[in-house]
């Protein structure tokens, strides 16, 4: 595709219900990531998944997250027994190879836990 | 504290005026990029500059870097009601993952 999907767009849940996000990166790009933003903030690294290796999960906060990249490709964020401070806009990016770590994000997933 | 953090947090101005922000972090850096955000979805990357260039423009934009002082300015000149947004700068001080600041969030009045 053109650009960096998410889906869906809007996630309203309840409290201790788990919830899973998806993320889809533009073709090609081996790097991707996941950040937290929540109201008014900046954003959180989550983790980040580089092709075939290992995944640098030392972002996520609490081991209700976690997330993974099918084919080096799709990934799926999960969040289990989601909390009210799970609240946030959830943003995905990727990047491409190349000597520049410039990320190309996704318009993210907002979030609610009531 | 928070690697990437930029001043002031908000910036209030006049349509055709131009807005500086600035950016301090910690660590080192290969590169230092600012990103923009508009209503609290996807940022968009404006620009990037390399830890061995001090200044960099792009069209209205232009960015410098002081290594010495760990820190960057984001300059908009001419600027237009369209360029409300939140600016973020953002470090990679390990190569790979980015840490951002907590932005600036800048109203063009018209």
């Amino acid at each position: 595709g053109a650009g960096v999907s998410q889906s869906p767009s809007n996630k309203v849940t309840e409290k201790g219900k788990d919830v899973e996000l998806r993320c889809d990166p533009i073709s090609g790009h081996t790097a991707l990531y996941w950040y937290r933003q929540s109201l008014g903030q900046g954003l959180e690294f989550l983790i980040y998944f580089q092709g075939n290796s290992a995944p640098d999960k030392s972002g996520l906060p609490s081991d209700r997250f976690s997330a993974e990249r099918t084919g080096g490709s799709v990934s799926t964020l999960t969040i289990q027994r989601t909390q009210q401070e799970d609240s946030a806009v959830y943003l995905c990016a990727s990047k491409g190879p190349g000597r520049h770590n410039e990320q190309f994000f996704g318009p993210g997933t907002r979030l609610t836990v009531l | 504290s928070q690697q990437g953090e930029e001043d002031p947090q908000a910036l209030s101005i006049q349509e055709g005026e131009n807005a500086t922000m600035n950016c301090s972090y910690k660590t080192s850096i290969n590169n230092l990029q600012w990103y923009r955000q508009n209503s609290g979805r996807g940022l968009v990357h404006l620009i990037l500059i390399r830890s061995n260039e001090r200044e960099k423009h792009s069209g209205r934009l232009r960015v410098t870097l002081d290594t010495s002082k760990k820190s960057s300015s984001l300059l908009i000149t001419a600027s237009r009601a369209a360029d409300t947004a939140s600016y973020f700068c953002a470090t990679d001080p390990s190569g790979s993952r980015l840490t951002f600041g907590e932005g600036t969030q800048l109203t063009v009045n018209p």
